[in-house]
């Protein structure tokens, strides 16, 4: 079947520390990855994705790699702001039907 | 890019009344929409698949009488709460998703904040 495994949070960090959101995935085929990220009191907003292997997406300072042979697609970011305080949800696609499946997110604080 | 907007961002309603959330799709036109339901602690839990012209499709365990759903033109989907209890008190999230290709993400409203009082 299709699972996604995220670590579990809450996480708080000092601003400009170094954050590292652990996610894997159990999918058949070859599925698409994403990060959304979710502010207080709004939706999901999409983060940065990849679609096959070895491709590292990026947005905003954030970078994840789709890593095949571990399963893997940690969510990095070298100095994170306040601002970036928010919940942040791995999922994985196939393409087919927009079938999403999320992991159970990840509460990320950073303090001044 | 693709924008889903869903109204209203917050409710309050008594016991026993209905309510009902609409979700569009702005500038995009979307067969298929997913209402979720999101929980204490952040975890989405997907209610149902709502199709274009045709029945929606819920998940196990969410009573199809309870939460109705309409997606009756391509932009356009609402969920109606019916006979609202506190229990149902929560954040509905919808979304859609703007293609089927490789990589297509879903975009997703704000979010409806139901309170039941």
């Amino acid at each position: 079947g299709n699972s996604v495994t995220q670590m579990e949070g809450p996480v708080t960090l000092s601003e400009e520390a170094f954050l590292t959101i652990n996610c894997t995935y159990t999918a058949t085929g070859y599925p698409s990855l994403f990060w959304y990220v979710q502010y207080p009191g709004e939706g999901l907003q999409l983060l940065l994705k990849a679609t096959k292997a070895d491709d590292k997406g990026s947005n905003k300072g954030f970078e994840a790699t789709y890593r095949k042979e571990t399963t893997s697609f940690h969510l990095e970011k070298g100095s994170v702001q306040v601002s970036d305080s928010a919940v942040y949800f791995c999922a994985l696609s196939h393409n087919t039907g927009n079938q999403f499946y999320f992991g159970t997110g990840t509460s990320l604080t950073v303090i001044p | 890019g693709a924008v889903v907007s869903q109204h209203p961002s917050w409710v309050i309603c008594k016991s026993g009344t209905s309510v009902k959330i609409e979700c569009r799709s702005l500038d995009f036109q979307a067969t298929t929409m997913f209402w979720y339901r999101q929980f204490p602690k952040q975890s989405l839990m997907l209610m149902a698949t709502s199709n274009e012209g045709s029945k929606a499709t819920y998940e196990q365990g969410v009573e199809k009488d309870k939460f109705l759903i309409n997606h009756a033109s391509l932009t356009l989907s609402t969920l109606t709460v019916t006979s609202a209890h506190p229990e149902d008190s929560s954040f509905y999230i919808c979304s859609a998703g703007g293609g089927t290709g490789e990589g297509s993400p879903l975009h997703f409203g704000n979010g409806t904040r139901l309170t039941v009082t």
